[in-house]
């Protein structure tokens, strides 16, 4: 199976600031990653498949980039509403694995 | 709009057995794979089973080949997990989940739509 890691696993910023998350696969897996957010208490939500394609719906602040190996999130500036836990997630072989999740905190 | 609800979870004894549903509307049922996806408290995701549209296409974690079983009915809208001989380390929330985009089997694309999850603790 691919393995999948996120980094860092725990982020602490403020309104307004641009964070960056790092996802990385084992082996290559192209552009067949997704990124979801979870709140407590809700399921996950996609936000971005093909490494950089925004889900309907999900705010121009989320963007995604990255091919390969190594693959990033990027949240231009904070908003309330985006403290939350992230996964990525590959999806170029079956069993499609999840990366161990970054939590994003506030300052 | 597309909907999922899992049912079926509850406290269940080591070694015991247990049988998870997840009832759908707003798509076209037959078109698409589903999943099971898990998350043990405090924990991260981890995908469990997968179906294909016709339900020729079907896999397992690991972690629970030989265990647990996957199906789905066409005719009801409906998927379905038994799960037997249940261990501690299965206590999780339980979400089931669709594919995006239409895929002849498994795999290459990710889940668009997740149910709210039914609870599964395994405790003596």
């Amino acid at each position: 199976d691919i393995q999948v890691t996120q980094s860092p696993s725990t982020l602490s910023a403020s309104v307004g600031d641009r964070v960056t998350i790092t996802c990385r696969a084992s082996q290559t897996i192209s552009s067949w990653l997704a990124w979801y957010q979870q709140k407590p208490g809700k399921a996950p939500n996609l936000l971005i498949y093909q490494a950089s394609i925004l889900q309907n719906g999900v705010p121009s602040r989320f963007s995604g980039s990255g091919s390969g190996t190594e693959f990033t999130l990027t949240v231009s500036s904070l908003h309330p509403d985006d403290f939350a836990t992230y996964y990525c997630q590959q999806y170029w072989t079956h069993p499609e694995t999840f990366g161990p999740g970054t939590k994003v905190e506030i300052k | 709009e597309v909907q999922l609800v899992e049912s079926g979870g509850g406290l269940v004894q080591p070694g015991g057995s247990l049988r998870l549903s997840c009832a759908t509307s707003g798509f076209i049922f037959d078109d698409y794979a589903l999943h099971w996806v898990r998350q043990p408290p405090g924990k991260g995701l981890e995908w469990v089973s997968g179906i294909s549209w016709r339900g020729d296409t079907i896999g397992y974690a690991d972690s629970v080949k030989g265990r647990f079983t996957i199906s789905r009915d066409n005719a009801k809208n409906s998927l379905s997990l038994q799960m037997n001989s249940l261990r501690v380390e299965d206590t999780a929330l339980y979400y089931c989940a669709k594919d995006r985009d239409l895929v002849p089997a498994l795999g290459r694309t990710p889940f668009a739509s997740w149910g709210p999850g039914t609870l599964v603790t395994v405790s003596s």
